[in-house]
């Protein structure tokens, strides 16, 4: 199993440009979640899903959009990209263990530089 | 205001030496978790504490959840080199137990340093 995967890496945008981070999980989870990290502020949630089909907004959710097509896939879009956008950006999936516990598994991040 | 506290913010030490950690809250949780992130990676899960008093090892870590499970605490025994990263709690508050796993909250985490 490959586990949570992300592409791109590392990507720099221009303020205004447009982007759609990738991210992918082979373990048939449920969940889905995007946080961003940022020094100081910890990871925050922008969106997650519960299933295919269905998403939510998280804490700081303005200026992404989500889309949960299939269960592997989750996708986040910047639709106008701003320099307070610049961040290291997570992907997470996981599944409900008991009524008390989810176990999260993370992806290796995308590095982001909005200009 | 941050719901899950951490601290300390940064830990630095000499390799053998002993550590804990906290993550606390004036909020009941219906578990906690904690996080190792190394630099440049995503978190890894080490462990979830579900019932109040729990104790769990893993290796030189132990983990505890608080009676009230309002608070957890992780202590290193003899550290390592290799422990060295970022150590995050993360939990979902008792009122919202049953919702959406969305609703994970984490704390901002204590940086490790641990010396040769």
């Amino acid at each position: 199993n490959a586990g949570v995967t992300q592409t791109p890496k590392f990507q720099v945008l221009k303020t205004g440009q447009s982007m759609t981070l990738q991210c992918a999980q082979d373990m048939n989870h449920e969940y889905m979640s995007w946080y961003r990290q940022d020094p100081g502020m910890g990871l925050r949630l922008i969106h997650y899903s519960v299933g295919a089909g269905i998403t939510d907004q998280g804490e700081v959710p303005n200026g992404y959009n989500v889309s949960r097509s299939t269960t592997e896939d989750f996708p986040l879009r910047l639709l106008s990209a701003a320099p307070s956008q610049t961040s290291v950006y997570f992907c997470a999936s996981s599944y409900r263990v008991t009524d008390f516990s989810y176990e999260q598994y993370f992806g290796p991040g995308t590095r982001l530089t909005v200009t | 205001t941050q719901l899950l506290e951490q601290s300390p913010q940064f830990l630095s030490i000499q390799e053998g030496e002993n550590l804990t950690v906290y993550c606390n809250s004036s909020s009941v949780f219906s578990s906690l978790q904690w996080y190792r992130q190394e630099p440049g990676e995503g978190p890894v899960l080490l462990v979830t504490v579900v019932t109040g008093g729990e104790v769990k090892k893993l290796k030189r870590l132990t983990f505890q959840f608080g009676d009230a499970r309002k608070d957890s605490s992780l202590h290193i025994t003899a550290a390592q080199p290799g422990d060295t990263g970022l150590y995050l709690c993360a939990g979902v508050p008792l009122w919202n137990y049953g919702g959406s796993q969305g609703n994970l909250i984490f704390g901002k985490g204590t940086k490790l340093s641990v010396k040769p």
